[in-house]
């Protein structure tokens, strides 16, 4: 069953550094998202991206923020300058339309600690 | 907007015994879906099932079924014969069709399946 993937699992890095989160939806979708959630708390919705532009962003998502389809495959989220607070679980997902009737498939996601 | 409340942080039940889990949600949207999702402690979102707000029937999907009442705007999840594999966060979510394909999730309801 096709299923979006994740990389890396877990990524550790210093406040102030630049990290490069990576995902690759599932092939026949056409919008993608990405969600995070920091620990104990609710998953927040950052930003969908269709047709290579943003769709809607939350407005956690700031100019710190940036999503990227690289290739015909990968899709990614940019940190610019990690803050101790951008430490949450991260998770992509994508769904084939954006209907209010299309489920959104998350991936394992990826575990961002900032020291 | 679309709020989603889940009023029940945590709920135990043992193994093999149903239990539902709690979610109200509240739109002005008039076509709307509702979906669950499960996150184990290994912190992937898997979904679990969809109710549709147009759809006459309750949604079932294996052990899981939705109790969907449009009037009270609740959409409680029913697992029946819960298995320890069940132990897990489950968070309801939804999505609207005003213009914004994002998700919108409760706080989660803590299962814990006993032997």
């Amino acid at each position: 069953e096709p299923e979006v993937t994740q990389t890396p699992s877990h990524q550790v890095t210093q406040m102030g550094q630049e990290v490069i989160l990576r995902c690759v939806p599932i092939s026949n979708h056409l919008y993608f998202y990405w969600y995070r959630q920091i620990l104990g708390q609710k998953v927040e919705f950052l930003v969908s991206f269709y047709n290579n532009e943003i769709s809607e962003k939350s407005e956690i998502f700031d100019d710190q923020f940036s999503v990227e389809r690289p290739d015909g495959s990968n899709f990614t989220l940019k940190i610019r300058s990690t803050k101790l607070e951008d430490s949450a679980m991260y998770f992509c997902a994508s769904s084939p339309r954006r209907t209010e009737t299309d489920t959104q498939y998350f991936g394992p996601g990826t575990r961002l600690t900032v020291l | 907007a679309q709020k989603i409340t889940q009023t029940q942080p945590g709920m135990f039940v043992q193994e093999k015994e149903a239990v539902t889990l709690d979610c109200t949600y509240d739109t002005s949207d008039q076509s709307y879906g509702l979906f669950w999702y499960k996150q184990p402690s290994s912190g992937e979102m898997i979904f679990l099932i969809y109710q549709g707000s147009y759809d006459e029937q309750n949604a079932t999907e294996g052990r899981y079924s939705l109790n969907f009442q449009k009037a009270r705007k609740s959409a409680n999840l029913v697992i029946s014969a819960s298995q320890l594999g069940d132990s897990a966060m489950y968070f309801c979510a939804m999505r609207g069709n005003s213009g914004y394909s994002t998700l919108t999730f409760g706080k989660g309801t803590m299962l814990l399946v006993s032997p």
